[in-house]
């Protein structure tokens, strides 16, 4: 079954300090990957997205992401973070094709910065 | 550009009783997705429309659940009856077909 994970349910991070949120996948074929973040009472934002070319892809708010084939990976990064990083970030994959794809969600990953 | 919109913010309902939700997509946007995302969990798929046609229904509660985009913009979502494992938010999105979804503010379900 194609689906997206987030071993994590929560992670903590010291403002200034680099931060990581992992993602795996699992996908017929070449997988198109995305990062959405979800700020409270508001809904999804795109962050960034993979689809092909440059493993490294930057995106929205000084986050990037690694785009890693031989481990599945999609796994999101900030060289220095910022109290107002946190927030619920959600990976995503597209299966399907044209019209009728479709984007399924990870369980999300809550991101706590502290001052 | 405006982005996603959606209505009501929050809503109360006492089980079994109905409830509707409003979506209005971005201008131009021909597929347009509901999305119900529970507490904890990443959103899931409802429902699918590309214009006025249904391209994905198949994790819709059909007994209870029902959706319309009549004249391909704007959407409705409906709840007849609800129960109380449907309190969660709901959430419209739309896009242009590619690669990216464009997501409303959500609607807050409270089922009691």
């Amino acid at each position: 079954a194609q689906s997206v994970a987030q071993p994590e349910d929560q992670v903590n991070v010291a403002e200034g300090n680099p931060l990581t949120v992992k993602c795996t996948y699992s996908v017929s074929g070449n997988p198109y990957l995305f990062w959405y973040v979800q700020y409270p009472n508001r809904g999804l934002q795109f962050l960034l997205k993979y689809i092909t070319g440059d493993n490294l892809v930057k995106g929205s708010y000084g986050f990037e992401a690694e785009f890693n084939k031989s481990q599945t990976s999609f796994h999101l990064k900030k060289p220095s973070a910022l109290v107002s990083d946190s927030a619920l970030y959600f990976c995503a994959v597209r299966v399907g094709g044209g019209s009728a794809s479709k984007i399924i969600f990870g369980s999300g990953t809550r991101l706590s910065i502290r001052p | 550009e405006a982005g996603v919109a959606q209505s009501p913010r929050y809503k109360i309902i006492e089980k079994r009783q109905s409830v509707a939700f409003w979506c209005n997509p971005i201008s131009g946007h021909a597929t347009l997705y509901w999305y119900q995302q529970i507490l904890g969990q990443g959103p899931k798929l409802l429902i699918q429309f590309q214009n006025n046609g249904v391209v994905d229904d198949s994790q819709l509660p059909k007994d209870r659940f029902s959706a319309e985009r009549l004249k391909g913009v704007d959407s409705t979502l409906k709840i007849q009856p609800a129960k109380l494992e449907d309190s969660a938010v709901y959430l419209c999105a739309s896009g242009t077909g590619g690669h990216e979804q464009f997501f409303g503010p959500g609607t807050r379900l409270t089922v009691l």
